[in-house]
């Protein structure tokens, strides 16, 4: 298996734009979770699927952050409109439970000036 | 409040020696711990998960200790080598409902040859 997929590696975009980060999990992976690493506060949950359903957004920063699985083997998080203070390294991960270990992507490196 | 502390926040260490990295939580109830080993521009990869019951884990040179009662765990990296050079982040999951996973900001260690 090929792992989680990240697309882009690297993003650089101006404040305002609009970003979409793509993510495909592992095949068989029940459940997809989108995280935010910055230097300051480490790793944070933004949201997390379960079967192509979100069950928790609560670490969605706010409306501008919004997320969607569409199937089983994609999903997207699109910031609209991009602020500086957006930019961290995004980092989506798939496990086959809710118990098992996280494999994570190799992450979106977003530069927002 | 869940937290989880980790120690030091950066360690560097000749090769070949040994090391101890620290991780201290709040987080209650407890379900299990895990330690991910992250290098850089890389995503997390998991290294061991410690349920209660469990005192020591090992996985080749890395070996992880337990103890619930004093909510501590530790990573002990024996002979270290180059190739260890990454952050080491420690990572409690809650036993409610939702299973929360409450992530230390990792301890960067660097290994020099």
């Amino acid at each position: 298996d090929a792992g989680v997929i990240q697309s882009p590696r690297h993003e650089v975009t101006e404040m305002g734009q609009e970003v979409t980060l793509r993510c495909k999990p592992i095949s068989g992976h029940d459940y997809l979770f989108w995280y935010r690493q910055t230097m300051m506060r480490g790793l944070e949950l933004l949201i997390y699927f379960n079967n192509n359903v979100p069950i928790d957004d609560s670490g969605m920063p706010e409306d501008r952050f919004s997320a969607k699985m569409p199937n089983a083997s994609f999903s997207t998080l699109k910031i609209q409109p991009s602020e500086p203070r957006d930019s961290a390294v995004y980092f989506c991960a798939s496990s086959s439970t809710g118990n098992s270990p996280l494999h994570f992507g190799n992450g979106t490196r977003l530069t927002v000036t | 409040k869940n937290q989880v502390e980790q120690s030091p926040q950066s360690l560097i260490i000749l090769e070949g020696k040994n090391c101890t990295l620290q991780c201290n939580y709040t987080v209650s109830p407890f379900s299990n711990l895990r330690w991910y080993k992250q290098d850089t521009g890389r995503g997390p990869v998991s290294l061991t998960i410690m349920t209660f019951s469990e005192n020591t884990k090992s996985n080749g040179r890395y070996t992880a200790t337990l103890d619930a009662d004093t909510k501590q765990s530790s990573l002990h990296i024996t002979a270290s080598q180059l190739s260890d050079s990454a952050s080491y982040i420690c990572v409690v999951i809650d036993g409610g409902s939702q299973g929360n996973l409450i992530f230390g900001k990792g301890t960067k260690l660097s290994v020099k040859p």
